[in-house]
């Protein structure tokens, strides 16, 4: 069935390093990449997506990367900041099943 | 835009007891979602409604739960005969034309 593998699950980076979360899936019809941030007692968040015909998008320290032909995608903060501690999950989702398949999130940590 | 609001944010119930949630999706949001995620997991998918139109179901959702989206706007999400196995974060998410869903803060549901 559609999976959606993370990772890592945790991590840890002194602050203003990068960071990078990495995500494959498998079902070859997938078109669209959204990236979450849940801190503690709230929901996701949407923080950055692309879709299938890029490859590449960047809003100020984060940005995502897109390899269809491997199925991977990337998650990429730079210059950390302790805000940005929180779970982040990647997922994606096929036009037209209204479906998205999350992946098992990743614990970051921003170390001051 | 004040956002998708779920309520109860918190439910404790006894094993076998009844117990509804509400959604009150951003206003001018057609499609409403509803996930379930539990500790140290992504969101699952459960359900799906454009306007009142409940169009998908995962086979995760049993003949236990019922949800309802009447005159497409606020949902409600029953749980019937509840189960330990229930306990989870019941996340409701609602999006404009599909992608860019946008959740709530959740209700968390914890099963004595």
């Amino acid at each position: 069935g559609e999976n959606v593998e993370q990772h890592p699950s945790t991590l840890s980076v002194q602050e203003g390093d990068s960071a990078v979360i990495k995500c494959t899936y498998s079902d070859s019809a997938s078109n669209y990449f959204p990236w979450y941030k849940q801190e503690l007692g709230k929901g996701p968040q949407l923080i950055i997506d692309i879709r299938s015909n890029v490859g590449e998008k960047k809003d100020q320290r984060i940005a995502v990367t897109l390899n269809k032909t491997a199925k991977h995608f990337s998650l990429h903060i730079t210059e950390t900041q302790p805000e940005d501690s929180a779970v982040y999950f990647c997922a994606a989702s096929t036009s037209g099943t209204y479906k998205y398949i999350f992946g098992t999130g990743t614990r970051l940590k921003v170390l001051a | 835009d004040t956002g998708v609001s779920q309520n109860p944010r918190h439910k404790i119930t006894k094993r076998g007891q009844n117990v509804t949630f509400r959604c009150d999706p951003i206003s001018e949001h057609n499609r409403l979602y509803w996930y379930r995620q539990t500790l140290g997991q992504g969101p699952e998918f459960l359900t799906y409604f454009q306007n009142e139109a409940q169009l998908e179901k995962s086979r995760l959702l049993s003949d236990r739960f019922s949800a309802e989206r009447p005159k497409g706007s606020f949902s409600t999400l029953e749980i019937q005969r509840t189960e330990q196995g229930d306990s989870a974060m019941y996340l409701c998410a609602s999006s404009l034309h599909g992608e860019k869903l946008f959740f709530g803060s959740g209700t968390q549901l914890s099963v004595l």
